[in-house]
C-alpha cells in the first residue's frame, strides 16, 4: 500500500529550463512533506520540507508546491542545471516523524546540457 | 566530517547464512533507523533507535535484529538470510527524530 506515489519514473529537460516532480498521498492526515536528493552510490540527502500550514517553501533555485486537497505536491528547480541530475524522492508524515515517513520510489532527473 | 558510515558497500550471501551490517555516525545523533530500497518501492523503514538502550520496529522488520549499546553504532542483524532480504540498505540518522536525516551510502546485499 504506497501511501506516497511519484507516477514518473523519470524526467529529461534542458539546462537552464524549469524541472518539475510531482508526488502524490493517498493519507489525508500527512501534514509534513520533504523532498530528498540521491546520486549514484551515495546515500539520499535533505533538499526542502513543506508543513501543511504552507503551499510554498523557497530555498534558492528550489521550490516545493503543496495543494492539500489535491493531495499533491511539486518540486520545480528553476534553472536546472547538469548538476541537479540525480533520484528525486518525495517523503511524507504526520507531524514531523521519522518513526512515520512514508517514501515514493523517486524520479530519476537527468539535466542535458 | 564522516557522517554516517555504512560497512561494507557490497555482500554476497547464500541463503541460510546470518551477518551484520555496520552504521556508525559522529554527530552524536540520538535518532538512528535503517531502510531497504527495493526496485519501483520507496525507502521502508526497518528499525529505529531513539537513543541509546532504545530500538523499535519499523513498517517491514521481520528477519532482522537491531541493537544501540552506544550513541554511535547501530548494527542490522539478518539471522538467517533469504533471497526476499536482496535489496539495498541504508542507515540515516538524526539529532531527533522529528528533524531530516543524514544518511550512509549504503550497503547492496544480495542472496543467492
Amino acid at each position: 500500500d504506497q501511501q506516497v506515489k511519484q507516477n514518473s519514473p523519470s524526467l529529461s529537460v534542458q539546462e537552464g529550463r524549469i524541472s518539475i516532480l510531482n508526488c502524490d498521498y493517498t493519507n489525508s492526515m500527512f501534514d509534513y512533506f520533504l523532498w530528498y536528493k540521491k546520486y549514484p552510490a551515495e546515500g539520499p540527502t535533505f533538499l526542502i520540507s513543506i508543513s501543511s500550514i504552507k503551499d510554498k517553501n523557497e530555498d534558492g533555485r528550489f521550490t516545493v508546491f503543496l495543494n492539500k486537497s489535491a493531495k499533491h505536491l511539486s518540486l520545480h528547480i528553476v534553472p536546472s542545471q547538469p548538476g541537479d541530475s540525480a533520484v528525486y524522492f518525495c517523503a511524507a508524515s504526520v507531524g514531523f516523524d521519522n518513526n512515520d515517513m512514508r517514501f515514493g520510489a523517486g524520479t530519476r532527473l537527468t539535466v542535458k546540457p | 566530517n564522516a557522517g554516517v558510515t555504512q560497512t561494507p558497500k557490497f555482500q554476497v550471501l547464500k541463503t541460510g547464512q546470518s551477518m551484520t551490517l555496520q552504521c556508525a555516525q559522529d554527530m552524536n545523533h540520538e535518532y538512528m533507523s535503517w531502510y531497504r530500497q527495493d526496485p519501483g518501492m520507496g525507502l521502508r523503514l526497518i528499525h529505529y533507535s531513539v537513543g541509546a538502550g532504545i530500538t523499535d520496529q519499523g513498517e517491514v522488520p521481520n528477519g532482522y535484529n537491531v541493537s544501540r549499546s552506544t550513541t554511535e553504532d547501530f548494527p542490522l542483524r539478518l539471522l538467517s538470510a533469504a533471497p526476499s532480504q536482496t535489496s539495498v540498505y541504508f542507515c540515516a540518522s538524526s539529532a531527533v527524530s522529528n528533524q531530516p536525516q543524514h544518511f550512509g551510502d549504503g550497503t547492496r546485499l544480495s542472496i543467492l
